[in-house]
């Protein structure tokens, strides 16, 4: 199975702060990469596809880059409503598997 | 717009059987692969299991071969999920998601929560 770490497990940002979660495939699984987001309570909403993708009504503050088997979801300017946990998902094999989520808090 | 829409989650003993419903609309439900996805208490996403959309491939997790059992019905638009031998580890919420021709999951349904316990 491919394994998906995510850092930082949780940080504390500031409303306006640049902040940037990092997920590493345990092997090569091209840009067959997703992010979700979720609140407590709510199911997730897709966020990035491909690597780098938005879905469809997703706000262009959130963008995601890979370099090799490592790959980044950026939040340009953290916004009240983006608070929440964020997963990675690979989604080149079976079984898919997720990032432990990393939960952003405001500080 | 997109909607799907969980059932029959509840409280069940160990050992027993549940089955889980996912009713979709606003879309050709019939065009689309399906996922399970489950989340237990406090804990991060665990997939479960994708069916395609005309129903021909199926894949599980480890965790779930052989107890769990995914169907669909493209005349009714609702996906399913049979769950035997339940065990206190299958505690979790459920969610349905969409899958694109790609293997991406675009939509989530709002979840069904199953709690296994005597």
């Amino acid at each position: 199975d491919i394994q998906m770490t995510q850092s930082p497990s949780s940080l504390s940002a500031s409303v306006g702060d640049r902040v940037t979660i990092t997920c590493r495939a345990s092997q090569g699984i091209s840009n067959d990469l997703a992010w979700f987001q979720q609140k407590p309570g709510k199911a997730p909403k897709s966020l990035i596809y491909a690597a780098s993708s938005l879905q469809s009504g997703v706000p262009s503050k959130f963008s995601g880059s890979r370099s090799g088997t490592d790959f980044t979801l950026t939040i340009s300017s953290l916004q009240p409503e983006d608070f929440a946990t964020y997963y990675c998902q690979q989604y080149n094999s079976y079984p898919r598997t997720f990032g432990q989520g990393t939960k952003v808090e405001i500080k | 717009q997109v909607q799907l829409v969980e059932s029959g989650g509840g409280v069940v003993q160990p050992g027993r059987s549940l089955r889980l419903s996912c009713a979709a609309s606003g879309f050709t439900f019939s065009n689309y692969g399906m996922h399970w996805v489950r989340q237990a208490p406090g804990k991060g996403l665990e997939w479960v299991v994708v069916i395609w959309y005309d129903g021909s491939n199926k894949y599980y997790a480890d965790s779930v071969k052989g107890r769990f059992t995914i169907s669909r019905d493209n005349s009714k638009n609702t996906l399913y999920l049979q769950m035997n031998s339940l065990r206190a580890e299958d505690t979790a919420v459920y969610y349905c998601a969409r899958d694109t021709d790609n293997g991406v999951i675009d939509y989530w349904g709002q979840g069904t929560l199953v709690t296994v316990s005597s």
